[in-house]
C-alpha cells in the first residue's frame, strides 16, 4: 500500500519551474509527508518533508493543501541536475516509510 | 561526514547459493531500513530495525530472506537459495530515532542471480 498516486512522468524545461503533485487522500494525523528524488544508479536523496504547513529549503519548496489530502513539490529553477525520479511519501508515527513508484522528471535543455 | 555505506556494491552469484549484503548506518542513527528496488521499479519496504526493539519483518518476502543488526549498528542482510526473482538492487537507509527526521541512503547493492 504506497498510500500516495503520483503522474508517471512529467516534463520541464531548463530554469522554468517544476510543480511535482502528490495526492494522498488517505492521510492521517500525524502523517509527515516526505519528498526524495532518485539518480540513476543512487539511492534516493532526501529533499524536503512538512506536516502541516508550507515548507522551503535550498532544494525546494513543499505546498500542502489545507485538508493535507494533496502536496505538490515546486523546483524553482530547474536544472539538468534535476533529472531524477521523484517519491512522494508518507511516515507515520510507526516510523514507517510508504514509497510509491515516483514521477519520472525530464528536464529539456 | 560518513554516509549510509553498503558492501558489495556489485554481487553476482549462481541460483541456491546464499548471500550476504552488509549496511554500516550513520553513527548514533538507531532506524535502519532495508528495501529492495527491481529495475524501473519503486522502493519495496523489506525489515525495519528500531534500537533494542524487535524489528518489523512485514515486507520480507519469504523465509528465505532474514536480517540482524549487531549491536544496534551494521546490519546484515541473508538470501538463503537465491532465486533469479530475487535479483534488484538493495538499498539500506538510517534515520535517527525522531519519527519526523528523514532517512539517509545508501547507493545500494546490485544483486545479480544467474
Amino acid at each position: 500500500d504506497a498510500k500516495t498516486t503520483q503522474p508517471n512522468s512529467m516534463e520541464s524545461n531548463e530554469e522554468e519551474p517544476v510543480h511535482l503533485p502528490c495526492n494522498h487522500s488517505t492521510i492521517s494525523g500525524t502523517d509527515y509527508i516526505h519528498w526524495y528524488r532518485q539518480l540513476p544508479s543512487q539511492g534516493p536523496e532526501y529533499v524536503i518533508h512538512g506536516l502541516t504547513s508550507n515548507v522551503n529549503n535550498r532544494m525546494a519548496s513543499l505546498a500542502i493543501a489545507e485538508d493535507r489530502k494533496s502536496s505538490t513539490l515546486i523546483l524553482h529553477r530547474a536544472t539538468l541536475r534535476d533529472a531524477a525520479v521523484y517519491y512522494c511519501i508518507l511516515r507515520d508515527a510507526g516510523n514507517q516509510f510508504y514509497f510509491g513508484t515516483g514521477t519520472s522528471l525530464t528536464v529539456i535543455p | 561526514g560518513a554516509g549510509v555505506s553498503q558492501s558489495p556494491s556489485n554481487k553476482v552469484t549462481e541460483k541456491g547459493k546464499d548471500v550476504e549484503l552488509r549496511c554500516d548506518p550513520i553513527s548514533g542513527h538507531t532506524a535502519l531500513y532495508w528495501y529492495r528496488q527491481s529495475l524501473g521499479q519503486g522502493l519495496e519496504f523489506l525489515i525495519y530495525f528500531q534500537g533494542n526493539s524487535a524489528p518489523d519483518k512485514s515486507g520480507l518476502p519469504s523465509d528465505r530472506f532474514s536480517a540482524e543488526r549487531t549491536g544496534g549498528s551494521v546490519s546484515t542482510l541473508t538470501i538463503q537459495r537465491t532465486q533469479q526473482e530475487d535479483s534488484a538492487v538493495y538499498l539500506c537507509a538510517s534515520s535517527a530515532r525522531q519519527y519526523n527526521q528523514p532517512q539517509h541512503f545508501g547507493d545500494g547493492t546490485r544483486l545479480s542471480i544467474l
